[in-house]
């Protein structure tokens, strides 16, 4: 896979605002999209996730957008909390073939 | 309920050694994944089990990896002669049914350091 290093590309958000993460996926073959939440010293958490016969899915304060035209995938946090900082990764599989994660990004909440 | 646990949470290994690594899936989860999580870098699939069938191990980087799970519930991750590429963290998730495309529980991870 690609190298990532050791700098996650940041988004920083002010408290209470809104935060969109956005993901390009590699494979046009795929049809599960995931996103997941890691904190420092844990595992991931699932988030949300997105089958190809959908566009657009929501859960609990997040939503989820997917452009299967232009392999795009976004992750939307609505009124931003300091709980939500945190590296956030998106993936995908194919039909019945593993998950392969994405790069990263690191959520960074402003007071 | 209990999540994904896995031990030890740390090992420093000189290189050379050999390592295990054990995780224990949630209570009944047939599906139990390995990764690999290379720092500031996604995880990456090492392999999978349905119950105590590896049916995929296409992502062992060589066969000085290797994995088991014998009764289809812990499992345990080997490393044989470690070498310093192999320092990463090294992460368990396991899902309930059988198949690649549900929701995966992640343990904490095994951080291991090669010297």
């Amino acid at each position: 896979g690609e190298s990532v290093g050791l700098h996650l590309p940041t988004l920083s958000v002010q408290e209470g605002d809104n935060s969109i993460i956005n993901c390009a996926y590699s494979n046009s073959a795929s049809d599960y999209f995931i996103w997941y939440k890691q904190e420092s010293g844990k595992g991931p958490q699932f988030i949300i996730d997105i089958r190809s016969n959908m566009d657009k899915r929501q859960g609990q304060r997040v939503t989820v957008l997917l452009n299967k035209t232009v392999k795009h995938l976004s992750l939307q946090i609505a009124a931003t909390q300091p709980g939500d900082s945190a590296v956030y990764f998106c993936a995908e599989s194919k039909p019945d073939d593993k998950i392969i994660f994405g790069k990263g990004t690191r959520l960074h909440i402003l007071p | 309920g209990a999540g994904v646990s896995q031990s030890p949470r740390y090992k420093v290994a000189k290189r050379g050694q050999d390592v295990a690594l054990r995780c224990d899936p949630i209570s009944g989860h047939v599906s139990l994944f390995w990764y690999q999580q290379a720092l500031g870098q996604g995880p990456e699939f090492l392999t999978y089990f349905q119950n105590e069938a590896q049916l995929d191990k296409s992502g062992l980087p060589s066969d000085r990896f290797f994995a088991e799970r014998p009764e289809g519930s812990v499992s345990t991750l080997k490393i044989q002669r470690t070498q310093q590429e192999d320092s990463a963290v090294y992460l368990c998730a396991s899902s309930d049914r059988g198949r690649y495309q549900e929701t995966q529980y992640f343990g904490p991870g095994t951080r291991l350091l090669v010297l």
